[in-house]
This record gives structure tokens, C-alpha cells and sequence, in this order.
């Protein structure tokens, strides 16, 4: 199995739409997580962290599953501007003084007029 | 501005000539990393530091040194380049375990390389 995995898309959707991405991990310890944005050729950029109770960030909606493994992102109200890909991040071994954070490949997200 | 930087943003070079990519963050992060990242493969961890005089190889180190003698100084050394180190190269850091195990990465803008 692999460590992070996500859908790699694309995911084609027209404006307004929602859109839910999951990714999934393998190790039940993992304690921490995250979504980034990478748009073409440049950084990733942090969208969001995601905490035990889910959390969210105006149209962004973060959740954890800890018994099915996956964490998982929804966008409401979708924009042009939102095409990106988005990568989950996990620091896969959890406790303390541990620090190493995974990433999976991504989900391509394009957003339609 | 706190940032992570790095240089040069593009760079061509030939096969075996040897060429450092600089990385600095002004945040007094302990935790920096190098990352490469290729179509299909995401990103790949090549070598990071938990601290100063730290260093540690991730999944793809062969081919890459790297030290850490200050806090805020990464660079990235390819002693000798070759064509598959061809990649879009990123630099990051955070606070590492130091602060707490939900510290987010903080990347540079990253260093396009490619080798002949």
C-alpha cells in the first residue's frame, strides 16, 4: 500500500460546482496533516491543516477519518481561480520528536466557465 | 518578509560540471528539506536537516550532497550533474519537531534544472 495516495484527477468541473477530494495514509499513528496548493511550475503553497474535529476556511472544508485512514477536502462554490493541483500531506509517523512529512502525488483540479 | 529563497530560479549546465543551489529562510526554522519534483512522480524528498550540523538522506539522495552549517542556509551540491537530475528543485522549512508536530512547510520558489 502506498504511504499517501490521492485520485490523480483531473477533476473537470464546471463553475459553482463542489468538488471533494479524498487521500488516504498508512500508518494509523499519523498525527498530523495538511492540503497544499501547487499551481503549474511554481511552489506549493500551505491551503490548509487539518484537524481531528475537521475544520474549515471559507468554501474550503477539511476532514480526518481516523478509523477508515484518509483525510479528506471540500470545495464549495468553485471558482476558475481554484484550478490547481492539491497534495495532501501527512507526517506519517506521528509522535513526539518525530518529523516527516509525506506527500501524495496530487489531485488536478480544473475548474470550467 | 518571512520566506524561503532560493537561487538561481533556472539553470542550465552540462553534464559533470559541478553547481551548488543556494536555500536561506529568515524564520529561524530548525527543519529544512529539498524536494525534486517530476511529471508522474510528485514530489520527491532528496535530503533534509532537523538542525544545524543534522543532515539526513530522503528517498532520492544519490547524486546530491548537502550540509548545514547555519540555521538558515541549506544549499543543494551536485557534484556531478547529470541529464536525469534534469527537475524543478524545491526548498523548504519549518519549525520542525521544535515547535510542534502540526508545523506546515514554508517553500521557495524553486530552481528549474536542466542538465545536458
Amino acid at each position: 500500500r502506498k504511504e499517501v495516495e490521492q485520485d490523480p484527477g483531473p477533476f473537470n468541473v464546471p463553475e459553482g460546482a463542489t468538488v471533494a477530494f479524498n487521500c488516504t495514509y498508512s500508518n494509523s499513528a499519523s498525527q498530523s496533516f495538511f492540503w497544499y496548493r501547487q499551481d503549474c511550475r511554481k511552489e506549493p503553497k500551505l491551503l490548509m491543516s487539518v484537524y481531528s474535529s475537521g475544520n474549515e476556511d471559507g468554501r474550503f472544508t477539511a476532514q480526518l477519518n481516523r478509523a477508515s485512514q484518509y483525510i479528506s477536502l471540500l470545495i464549495r462554490d468553485s471558482k476558475l481561480s481554484d484550478s490547481a493541483t492539491y497534495l495532501c500531506v501527512v507526517n506519517l509517523f506521528g509522535g513526539a520528536g518525530s518529523y516527516q512529512l509525506t506527500f501524495g502525488k496530487g489531485t488536478k483540479l480544473s475548474v470550467i466557465p | 518578509e518571512a520566506q524561503v529563497t532560493q537561487n538561481p530560479r533556472y539553470l542550465i549546465t552540462v553534464t559533470g560540471k559541478k553547481l551548488t543551489v543556494t536555500c536561506s529562510q529568515n524564520m529561524n526554522h530548525e527543519y529544512m528539506s529539498w524536494y525534486r519534483q517530476d511529471p508522474g512522480l510528485g514530489l520527491r524528498q532528496i535530503y533534509y536537516s532537523m538542525n544545524v550540523e543534522v543532515t539526513d538522506k530522503g528517498d532520492v539522495p544519490e547524486g546530491y550532497k548537502v550540509s548545514r552549517k547555519e540555521k538558515r542556509n541549506f544549499p543543494l551540491i551536485l557534484e556531478s550533474p547529470s541529464p536525469n537530475q534534469t527537475s524543478l528543485y524545491f526548498c523548504a522549512s519549518s519549525r520542525g519537531q521544535g515547535g510542534s508536530y502540526n508545523s506546515p512547510l514554508h517553500f521557495g520558489n524553486g530552481t528549474r534544472l536542466t542538465v545536458t
